[in-house]
């Protein structure tokens, strides 16, 4: 079966760094993505990993190891904006599209 | 980017009558859309997946008698709950991919449509 566990809820400051953790056990692994979700609106995409390693991508960096079935997304410079919900997505199927979400991280950025 | 739009973004309607969603890739063509559901405070569940021409493949626990998926182009798709019920009401969320070959695909999402059962 596919199973991907995230912390369910986080608090950090305004300025402050913040790292959101998700491990993963899926019957394969073709990339995992990271999703920004604000309250009643779509997810946007916001970071693909397949290799292991970090992917810096502006405030927002992603890292990956497929070894230990784990990535976490870093998020630097916090802004009010950043409130949100993280998801964690894993593409398990070589040629297949399809993504198994986490259940979520909805992050609250305080003054 | 790629646009995908979803309508209506919001409906409210009667138990047991039936709604229509529509999914559009705005600017480009989508080989596969994935139709999801999301709970309050629950993540995105995939229902079904959807490629041009082709009949739907439907999750486990999903009711294909009572959510019809039709994809009869490359840029729409639609979603109809049928004899909607209370426990339907959900945030409705497609998504549309590329289709390309390599490992860097990722779903563009729609907006999302908020159905309200009465």
């Amino acid at each position: 079966g596919q199973n991907i566990d995230q912390p369910t809820e986080m608090t950090a400051t305004e300025g402050a760094i913040v790292q959101i953790n998700c491990t993963y056990q899926t019957s394969g692994f073709n990339g995992l993505f990271w999703y920004q979700q604000h309250a009643g609106e779509a997810p946007t995409f916001l970071s693909y990993n397949v290799l292991d390693g970090l992917e810096e991508k502006g405030r927002f960096s992603s890292f990956l190891s497929r070894s230990k079935g784990y990535s976490y997304l870093l998020l630097k410079e916090l802004q009010m904006k950043d409130s949100a919900s993280y998801l964690c997505a894993v593409k398990s199927g070589a040629g297949s599209y399809q993504l198994t979400f986490g259940k979520g991280t909805k992050l609250s950025v305080i003054p | 980017g790629a646009v995908v739009s979803q309508h209506p973004s919001r409906v409210i309607c009667k138990s047991g009558t039936s709604v229509k969603i529509e999914c559009r890739s705005l600017d480009f063509q989508a080989t596969t859309m994935f139709w999801y559901r999301q709970f309050p405070k629950q993540s995105l569940m995939l229902m079904a997946t959807s490629n041009e021409g082709s009949k739907a493949t439907y999750e486990q626990g999903v009711e294909k008698d009572k959510f019809l998926i039709n994809h009869a182009s490359l840029t729409l798709s639609t979603l109809t709950v049928t004899s909607a019920h209370p426990e339907d009401s959900s945030f409705y969320i497609c998504s549309a991919s590329l289709g390309l070959a390599g490992a860097l695909e990722t779903q563009y999402f729609g907006p999302g449509t908020r159905l309200l059962v009465l």
